[in-house]
């Protein structure tokens, strides 16, 4: 079964410090898909990235970066000089590879809470 | 950008009746749709996935006779919460997918029940 854990429940910082949210996974399969999203009050998810199980390197998209190693099966997200906008539930995410839509398993989600 | 939509966002209807939530991919064919609920500050937890023309897999514990889902196209897939009761009350989220494993969310359908 997949299974996916996000221990930190809330993570609250000050604007412009850096913060990085953990995100832990269960498979068998030996291919599958990563993902986090974020979720602002408004309900709609965000999409931030996908990456699939053959490709351990990291990912840097502006002061957004993450951290996949299977050794530990993580994929950590981190956010450099936070900023109020930023603030949100970010999900973590695994899905099964292969051909065809598979469904999703979410991690239980971060509450990361940007003050000013 | 692939684009999903749900109609309607927000809903408020009375115990015992019958609610309907479309989910349409408005500039892409979906192999597959998923429909998922969320409960107040919980994460998502997926319901039924539908193939178009096949009839939805559901998950344990989910009512397949409450929670009809019918995939007409591949385009359109519906969420129909039959008799519904406050314990219903939840955030349905929608998503499409392809053949090549993308995952497209709708915006998602806040439904109360009094």
């Amino acid at each position: 079964a997949q299974k996916v854990t996000q221990a930190q429940t809330e993570i609250s910082v000050v604007e412009k410090e850096d913060v990085t949210l953990d995100c832990v996974y269960e498979t068998r399969d030996t291919t599958y898909y990563l993902f986090w999203y974020k979720q602002p009050p408004s309900g709609e998810l965000v999409f931030l990235i996908r990456r699939n199980s053959f490709d351990e390197q990291n990912e840097i998209s502006g002061r957004y970066s993450w951290n996949f190693q299977k050794s530990t099966s993580s994929f950590n997200f981190t956010i450099t000089a936070s900023q109020v906008v930023d603030s949100a539930v970010y999900f973590c995410a695994l899905s099964r590879g292969g051909q065809g839509a598979q469904k999703l398993v979410f991690g239980q989600g971060t509450r990361l809470t940007i003050n000013p | 950008g692939a684009v999903v939509s749900q109609h309607p966002s927000r809903v408020i209807c009375k115990s015992g009746t019958s609610v309907k939530i479309e989910c349409r991919s408005l500039d892409f064919q979906a192999t597959t749709m998923f429909w998922y609920r969320q409960f107040p500050k919980q994460s998502l937890m997926l319901m039924a996935t539908s193939n178009e023309g096949s009839k939805a897999t559901y998950e344990q514990g989910v009512e397949k006779d409450k929670f009809l889902i019918n995939h007409a196209s591949l385009t359109l897939s519906t969420l129909t919460v039959t008799s519904a009761h406050p314990e219903d009350s939840s955030f349905y989220i929608c998503s499409a997918g392809t053949y090549y494993n993308e995952q497209f969310f709708g915006p998602g359908t806040r439904l109360t029940v009094l």
